[in-house]
């Protein structure tokens, strides 16, 4: 059983287009993020939700709506997507807020817009 | 405010070399640390991790001590294989909440 699974895998979708991720744990974590990651393996957090509550909203445009149905689920929705948004998108998760034991990553979902 | 450094790559060895990644931090608290591995096409995994000052942390062969009076964790091993090619990054929590500091990563390439 995967610990952390995101789908898709892959994404190639046309500029202006709205796609969704998805994400779900199953490791009774209360806390789960969505990071980006660019072609120079840089990441940066986008959100970070805790027991369904959003803890964590960077400075990411508003085209990027993140949504928690339950601790176990978290989704990425992205609307009119542009040629920016390419990156590998990374959902995690970790026990608690403080992630005091570290993270448990998903495979990633590598969106190419074109 | 809190941060991790870690050494520039890329970094090419031969196999069998032996390993040092260097990571530094910057806390007003106490952190753990720890030592995230990225293989081409996957997740990052946790590699490990160190909770406390002079704490190793140790895995697969890699080692890293929490050495609080030069803020330093270094990620060494003594003989890598072509298998341990992948980008490698150190992280700190600040252990209060939403307080998880990434590097930007440090490429390893092992030729055989």
């Amino acid at each position: 059983d995967t610990a952390v699974s995101q789908t898709p895998k892959y994404l190639v979708t046309q500029m202006g287009n709205d796609k969704s991720i998805k994400c779900e744990q199953n490791l009774g974590h209360d806390t789960m993020y969505w990071y980006k990651q660019d072609s120079k393996k840089f990441l940066k957090i986008m959100f970070s939700y805790n027991n369904k509550e959003l803890i964590i909203n960077e400075t990411v445009p508003n085209r990027f709506s993140p949504k928690s149905p339950d601790k176990a689920h978290l989704n990425l929705h992205i609307n009119s997507l542009e040629l920016g948004d390419s990156a590998v998108y990374f959902c995690a998760s970790s026990q608690d807020a403080t992630a005091l034991y570290g993270y448990t990553f998903g495979s990633g979902t590598r969106l190419t817009v074109v | 405010g809190d941060s991790v450094t870690q050494m520039e790559g890329p970094v090419t060895l031969s196999e069998e070399a032996f390993l040092t990644i260097n990571c530094t931090y910057t806390a007003t608290g106490y952190p753990s640390l720890f030592w995230y591995v990225q293989y081409p096409g996957e997740g990052l995994q946790l590699l490990l991790k160190a909770t406390k000052a002079d704490d190793k942390g140790s895995n697969k062969g890699f080692e890293a001590t929490y050495r609080k009076e030069t803020t330093s964790f270094h990620l060494e091993k003594g003989s890598v294989q072509v298998s341990d090619s992948a980008v490698y990054f150190c992280a700190l929590s600040m252990n209060t909440g939403n307080q998880f500091y990434f590097g930007t990563g440090t490429s390893l390439t092992v030729i055989p």
